[in-house]
């Protein structure tokens, strides 16, 4: 069964340092990894997505993410947090072989950048 | 180019009440779907429309729930009656293609039952 685990409900980092947002997922096939954003009482917005090709994707905002497929990761990062990166971040995977393109999501994780 | 829009954006109502949201997806996207986030939880697959036709609706929790899309344009998502674990955020996403492609997000309907 398809699943993404996102193991933190919070992460506090301060202005400057660069930040990680881990997620883990579970798929029968190959995987469609993608991250989003939530800022308060908006809709969510998409960062970035991992189809194939490099590891390493780059996305909005100097987001990025590295897809590892042994540890099935697709930890999401960004070398210098500002207090504008505080949100809500949601991980996400569908299974390159379904036809209904079902996206599978993490319960997300709540980044909070301090000055 | 104008997004997913989504109405209403919060609405309180009484268990046993009905309430309908409605979603309009970007113009020319066939694919729809309904999401929810019950507090702190994961966004949960609902179903999925292409054009006015349902290609999945798994997700739904039980027949109190009815999702129409008439006309492949719009899609309402109606609860009734609705208990209190209905209770969330009800999203709509659209996309233009299956495949690789991303959804697109309206900012959520909340509805709470009391």
């Amino acid at each position: 069964a398809q699943s993404v685990a996102q193991p933190e409900d919070q992460v506090n980092v301060a202005e400057g340092n660069p930040l990680t947002v881990k997620c883990t997922y579970s798929v029968s096939g190959n995987p469609y990894l993608f991250w989003y954003v939530q800022y308060p009482n908006r809709g969510l917005q998409f960062l970035l997505k991992y189809i194939t090709g490099d590891n390493l994707v780059k996305g909005s905002y100097g987001f990025e993410a590295e897809f590892n497929k042994s540890q099935t990761s697709f930890h999401l990062k960004k070398p210098s947090a500002l207090v504008s990166d505080s949100a809500l971040y949601f991980c996400a995977v569908r299974d390159s072989g379904d036809s209904f393109n079902k996206f599978y999501f993490g319960s997300g994780t709540k980044l909070n950048v301090k000055p | 180019e104008a997004g997913v829009t989504q109405f209403p954006s919060h609405s309180v109502i009484e268990k046993g009440q009905t309430v309908t949201l409605r979603c309009d997806p970007i113009s020319g996207h066939d694919n729809l779907y309904w999401y929810r986030r019950v507090m702190g939880k994961e966004i949960k697959f609902l179903l999925h429309f292409v054009k006015e036709s349902k290609q999945d609706e798994s997700g739904m929790p039980n027949n109190r729930f009815l999702a129409e899309r008439t006309g492949g344009t719009y899609s309402t998502l109606k609860v009734q009656p609705a208990e209190l674990e209905d209770s969330g955020v009800y999203f709509c996403a659209s996309s233009q293609v299956r495949g690789t492609g991303e959804l697109f997000f309206g900012e959520g309907s909340r509805l709470t039952v009391l």
